[in-house]
């Protein structure tokens, strides 16, 4: 099956920073999505990014398909956007399979 | 719109108990998801129904496991004779269409602890 992984798994900010985030993934894919784990578990959709660049506020993405990579751009960081971020792809079918994350802790 | 709900949020039972957790998605998604999530680890998927068919589900879901959905609305996930292993955040996730075009939207989560 398809392979995601994400980088770095931990990161550390200072408040005000930017950071990016990378997931890399082993085949093509149908659909790809961001999300933010807050501290009680609820995931929360960023973005539904299967190609091209899309911005909400402080984050944006960027997924290129044909080199199998996406990317999530947090700037000026607020303690806030702590947590887990996840990128998730649809290889075939409706299963999303998940990457091991990327552990974000945010300082003021 | 509300969004998907999972009840109840937290469950803590005794090793060889039953335990039932319910989900009732996105009122006009067809599509229903489970997860499970152990710690420091990304969500696993564990099965699929669209409306009242369960159409897919993964080897991690052994026979203890048992998910139905009776009129393509609500769903439940019953977990039997539980196990200090099946301790996990249990994801409940709906959709209005396929994934290859659309997305999915995840519940608030019901985390188990297994004594």
């Amino acid at each position: 099956g398809i392979q995601v992984e994400q980088s770095p798994p931990d990161l550390i900010l200072q408040e005000g920073a930017n950071s990016t985030l990378r997931c890399n993934f082993s085949d093509s894919v149908n659909n790809l999505q961001w999300f933010h784990q807050n501290p009680w578990g609820q995931l929360i959709n960023l973005f539904y990014i299967p190609s091209g660049t899309k911005q909400n506020g402080r984050l944006s993405a960027t997924t290129v398909a044909t080199e199998r990579y996406s990317l999530l751009y947090i700037s000026s960081s607020q303690t806030t956007d702590s947590g887990v971020y996840f990128c998730a792809v649809v290889e075939y079918g409706n299963k999303l399979v998940f990457g091991a994350g990327t552990i974000l802790r945010v300082k003021s | 719109d509300t969004g998907v709900s999972q009840d109840p949020r937290h469950k803590i039972t005794k090793r060889g108990q039953n335990v039932t957790f319910r989900c009732d998605p996105i009122s006009e998604h067809n599509r229903l998801y489970w997860y499970r999530q152990t710690l420091g680890q990304g969500p696993e998927f564990l099965t699929y129904f669209q409306n009242e068919a369960q159409l897919e589900k993964s080897r991690l879901l052994s026979d203890r496991f048992s998910a139905e959905r009776p009129k393509g609305s609500f769903s439940t996930l019953e977990i039997q004779r539980t196990e200090q292993g099946d301790s996990a955040m249990y994801l409940c996730a709906s959709s209005l269409s396929a994934l290859n075009t659309g997305e999915l939207f995840f519940g608030e989560g019901s985390r188990l602890t297994v004594l």
